[in-house]
C-alpha cells in the first residue's frame, strides 16, 4: 500500500493568496484527519470526516479555513486568504474503524510570506 | 492547562542506555492511550497504544499507563541511534473520541 498521500510536500506563498492541500487516504479507511502541527501549538486536530461527512470541525481555525471530502479516496483543505501565522506543517491521516490507529501523510510544509 | 503535557527536551543519551519518556494528563475520563513517533521532516507513526492501565511491551519498546496519577511512560531498552526521534503522547476517552496529542519529547541517541 503507497500510505497516506499529499500534495504539494512544500508550499511557499504570498499572504493573502489561496492555499489548497491535498490527501488521498489509504483505500478502504473511512475516517481522514487533517492536523496541523507548529513548535508552539505541537500537533491539532482541525477537522475529520467519517464516510466522507464532516464530523467535527471545531478545530478549524477560522472560516479562512474549509475542508472537503467529495469522495472516499480525496479530500482538500483549503486556506483562502492566507496569512503568515497559517505556517506550519500540515497532516492528512486516515484510519479503519478505530480511531485510535491512525496512519499519517508525510505532511505538507506551507509557508506565508 | 494543557491536557496532554510532556517535557519538550531535547533528551540526549548514549547508545544501549534505557530510556524513560513521559506524560500527564488531566482528564481522568481518558481512557486511551499512544504512543507515536516521529522522524524529523515525516509524519507521525503509531508505536504503541493501550487501553486504561496497567504495562504493554513490544520488543523493546514498553508502554506503562497509571491513572491514578494521570501518568503515562515509554520505556525503551538498548536504545539505538533508529530511535532519535520526537515521541508524541496522545490519548482519547473512548475509541470513537478525537485523539489529543502532546507536543512531544525530542530524543537523540549518541553511537
Amino acid at each position: 500500500d503507497a500510505g497516506v498521500i499529499q500534495s504539494p510536500r512544500h508550499e511557499v506563498t504570498e499572504m493573502g493568496q489561496e492555499v489548497t492541500l491535498r490527501c488521498k487516504p489509504i483505500s478502504g479507511h473511512d475516517y481522514l484527519f487533517w492536523y496541523r502541527q507548529t513548535m508552539m501549538r505541537g500537533l491539532e486536530l482541525l477537522i475529520y470526516f467519517n464516510n466522507n461527512v464532516p464530523i467535527d470541525d471545531s478545530g478549524m481555525p477560522e472560516d479562512r479555513f474549509s475542508a472537503k471530502m467529495p469522495n472516499a479516496s480525496f479530500s482538500t483543505l483549503k486556506i483562502q486568504p492566507s496569512e503568515p501565522r497559517d505556517s506550519a506543517v500540515y497532516f492528512c491521516a486516515s484510519s479503519l474503524g478505530k480511531k485510535e490507529t491512525q496512519y499519517f501523510g508525510p505532511g505538507t510544509r506551507l509557508l506565508v510570506l | 492547562q494543557k491536557e496532554v503535557e510532556q517535557d519538550p527536551g531535547p533528551l540526549s543519551v548514549p547508545e544501549g542506555a534505557i530510556v524513560s519518556l513521559n506524560c500527564t494528563y488531566s482528564n481522568s475520563a481518558f481512557q486511551y492511550f499512544m504512543w507515536y513517533r516521529q522522524y524529523s521532516r515525516k509524519g507521525p507513526e503509531l508505536l504503541m497504544y493501550t487501553y486504561s492501565s496497567g504495562n504493554k511491551e513490544d520488543g523493546r519498546f514498553t508502554a506503562q499507563v497509571d491513572k491514578s496519577s494521570k501518568y503515562i511512560s515509554l520505556f525503551i531498552r538498548d536504545s539505538q541511534p533508529s530511535d532519535s526521534a520526537t515521541y508524541l503522547c496522545a490519548t482519547s476517552r473512548t475509541s470513537y473520541d478525537k485523539v489529543i496529542f502532546g507536543p512531544g519529547t525530542s530524543l537523540s541517541v549518541i553511537p
